[in-house]
């Protein structure tokens, strides 16, 4: 059965104090890995695809990566409005996402 | 990317009746899904919309309960039948374009009681 768990579950940083959220996953036949951020009361926004092992992906202070069995999501010196749920979902080869259950993070100014 | 929007953003509904949800997609996308998220909890598919046929549905979700509509590439409908207050949680709609990537809606809050 395909699996996504996400951890830890909450992460509190300083502002500054970079830190890496982890998805690890089981799936059969990964099409891609998804990251969100989710605001609270708002829909996930869409962040990164990444397809297969070793590739990377940036955005702003944001930087995602991918082997054979997780992703990692690395924040550089985080600023409080990065504050979010970030989720993390699998495509796999019937044509669902599969999400992790989330990281709540919350950076104090 | 895709632009979706939802209606209404939320609603508060007595027991025993029904909601339709609304969705529409600011261009052409290739699959249409709605999503139930509860609070706390992450998203939790419900049924992939087909253009002109019945939605697909996930184990536990079930046409008369939640039946959906999708008339054209960019609108779909989803339905809440007879709702009881374990309906209340927040729909989400989502599309996926061509290169395979899912955007979402801002969602319907739903209290139901």
């Amino acid at each position: 059965e395909d699996q996504v768990t996400q951890s830890p579950e909450a992460l509190r940083l300083q502002e500054g104090e970079s830190s890496s959220l982890n998805c690890s996953y089981t799936v059969s036949g990964l099409r891609g890995l998804f990251w969100y951020r989710q605001d609270p009361g708002k829909g996930p926004e869409f962040l990164f695809t990444l397809y297969s092992a070793g590739e990377e992906k940036e955005k702003e202070r944001l930087k995602a990566t991918l082997t054979k069995k997780e992703s990692f999501l690395h924040i550089t010196a985080p600023k409080p409005e990065d504050s979010a749920t970030y989720l993390c979902a699998v495509f796999d080869n019937t044509g669902k996402l599969i999400f992790g259950q989330g990281t709540t993070l919350q950076v104090k100014p | 990317s895709a632009v979706i929007s939802q209606k209404p953003s939320r609603d508060i509904c007595q027991r025993g009746t029904s909601l339709t949800i609304q969705c529409q997609v600011d261009s052409q996308v290739t699959m249409m899904f709605w999503y139930r998220q509860q609070p706390g909890q992450s998203l939790t598919l419900i049924a992939t919309a087909n253009q002109g046929s019945e939605a697909t549905y996930e184990s536990g979700f079930v046409i008369d309960k939640f039946p959906i509509s999708r008339p054209n590439l960019t609108f779909s409908t989803l339905t809440v039948s007879n709702m009881s207050p374990e309906d209340s949680s927040i729909y989400l709609c989502s599309a996926m374009d061509s290169a395979d990537t899912q955007y979402f809606g801002p969602g319907t809050r739903l209290t139901v009681l």
